[in-house]
């Protein structure tokens, strides 16, 4: 299995700009993580999803972040308009997604600067 | 609300030193308990878990960790440590939730 899949690896572009993450999970697994990661909050959750269906959302920072999972093996994380502020490294993770057993495997991540 | 509390933000060993990374959660149950390591400009990547059973727990790469339920703790240790050690190395616990929540992270810096 090649991984967990994540697109753009680095991506620049300026503040009020669309901007869409992708992640292909591990196939088979049932539960997607998005994380981001800054220097200030650390790791934080934004999103997961069990079976394609948002579970707790909680995580995301305001209406201009949302994220999709259509099918199986993909989803994305939007964020619309984009902001100085959300320059950061985003996350995907995927897992069985049984509780107790919930071993996350990462994908590389996506570089996000937001001039 | 669970947490996890990483007190080391950086740490600076010698090659061939020994090593022991902190990490303490608050949670009023035994959760399960990870430590994962990320290696600059790449994702997580997990060393070790504890469910239950035997409080030490061997992971890849010579680590292992003790679960010490009286102390709260799930300490990372290495008897002597690579250069390849360095790197940043985060605690997580998720209890019936399916989320798993990290400390803030400790960074490795290995000295030859």
């Amino acid at each position: 299995d090649a991984g967990v899949i994540q697109s753009p690896r680095h991506e620049v572009t300026e503040m009020g700009q669309e901007v869409t993450l992708r992640c292909k999970p591990i196939s088979g697994h049932n539960s997607l993580f998005w994380y981001r990661q800054t220097m200030m909050r650390g790791l934080e959750l934004l999103i997961y999803f069990n079976n394609n269906v948002p579970i707790d959302d909680s995580g995301m920072p305001e209406d201009r972040f949302s994220a999709k999972m259509p099918n199986a093996s993909f989803s994305t994380l939007k964020i619309q308009p984009s902001e100085p502020r959300d320059s950061a490294v985003y996350f995907c993770a995927s897992s069985l997604g049984v509780s107790g057993a919930n071993v996350l495997t990462f994908g590389a991540g996506s570089r996000l600067t937001v001039l | 609300a669970q947490s996890v509390t990483q007190p080391d933000i950086h740490i600076t060993v010698s090659e061939g030193a020994s090593l022991e990374l902190r990490c303490n959660y608050s949670y009023g149950a035994t959760p399960y308990l990870f430590w994962y390591v990320q290696s600059p400009g790449q994702g997580l990547q997990l060393l070790l878990k504890y469910f239950s059973g035997d409080t030490l727990v061997q992971g890849i790469k010579g680590f292992e960790a003790e679960f010490k339920r009286s102390q709260s703790s799930f300490n990372l240790r290495k008897p002597s440590v690579h250069w390849s050690d360095a790197a940043e190395y985060f605690c997580a616990v998720e209890r019936n939730t399916d989320k798993l929540i990290f400390g803030t992270g400790t960074r490795l810096q290995v000295f030859p």
